[in-house]
C-alpha cells in the first residue's frame, strides 16, 4: 500500500535560516501530494499541493516539487520566521482512497 | 462563517457521560471525515461519509457513533468513553471521494479530556 515517510524532528532553526523538511513516498501510479501545517491549538491547514510529476506547489514562501524519479516532495523555505513554528505534515491522496499522512515534523524557529 | 467549524472547542467529560461533537462545513463539499489526533501518534482516520453515506469505519469502538444528517453537518456521539480516548478530534471535508479537488479542509478540532 501507499506510505509516506518524513523526518520527525524536532527541527530547530534561527530566524531567516533556510528550511528543508524531507518527505518521501511509496506508491504506484501518480497520487497527489500535499503539505499541511498545524499551528499550536489549531487544526491542519492546507499549505500547498501538487497533482502530477514535476509540479511545484507554492504558498507563503514555501515550495515543494513533485519528483517522481526520487519519489520525493520536500518542503523548502528560503527564510523562516518565528511565526512559521508549527508541525508540518506531508500527505498523499488518491480518488476513492483515504489520505496517507506522514507522522509530522515539528519546527521551532528561534528569534 | 467560512470553512469548517467545530463545536465545542474543548470538552471535559466523565466516563459515564454522553456528549456530542459537532462539525459544519460551509464549502459545499460532499465528503466529511472524523480524525483522532493523539500525542505522539500518527493521525488516525475514524469515519468517512460521502454524500451522507458512511463509506469507512476504521475499526472504531462502538462508544463512538457518527451521524451525518446532510452533506454540511457531521456529528460524533460519545458515550462511556475511556481515559485513552482523550485526544484532539478533527473534522475535515473535501469535494467528494471520486471527483473534484482531493484536498481535505480541516476544522480547528475539539480537545476532549476524559476523566
Amino acid at each position: 500500500g501507499d506510505s509516506v515517510t518524513q523526518m520527525e524532528g524536532p527541527v530547530t532553526l534561527s530566524e531567516e535560516a533556510f528550511l528543508t523538511i524531507n518527505c518521501t513516498y511509496t506508491a504506484t501510479g501518480y497520487p497527489s501530494l500535499f503539505w499541511y501545517v498545524q499551528y499550536p491549538g489549531e487544526g491542519l491547514q492546507l499549505l500547498l499541493k501538487a497533482t502530477k510529476a514535476d509540479d511545484k506547489g507554492s504558498n507563503k514562501g514555501f515550495e515543494a516539487t513533485y519528483r517522481k524519479e526520487t519519489t520525493s516532495f520536500h518542503l523548502e523555505k528560503g527564510s523562516v520566521q518565528v511565526s512559521d513554528s508549527a508541525v508540518y505534515f506531508c500527505a498523499l491522496g488518491r480518488y476513492g482512497q483515504n489520505f496517507v499522512f506522514g507522522p509530522g515534523t515539528r519546527l521551532s524557529v528561534l528569534p | 462563517e467560512t470553512g469548517v467549524t467545530q463545536t465545542p472547542r474543548h470538552l471535559v467529560m466523565g466516563m459515564t457521560n454522553k456528549k456530542s461533537l459537532k462539525c459544519e462545513q460551509h464549502l459545499g463539499h460532499n465528503a466529511m471525515y472524523w480524525y483522532k489526533q493523539s500525542a505522539k501518534k500518527p493521525l488516525e482516520l475514524m469515519f468517512v461519509y460521502n454524500f451522507k453515506e458512511q463509506t469507512e469505519n476504521n475499526s472504531v469502538p462502538s462508544r463512538f457513533s457518527p451521524e451525518c444528517p446532510n452533506s454540511s453537518h457531521l456529528f460524533l456521539h460519545l458515550h462511556t468513553l475511556q481515559p485513552e480516548d482523550s485526544a484532539l478530534y478533527l473534522c475535515a471535508s473535501s469535494q467528494d471521494r471520486t471527483s473534484g479537488g482531493l484536498e481535505q479542509y480541516f476544522g480547528p478540532g475539539t480537545r476532549l479530556t476524559v476523566t
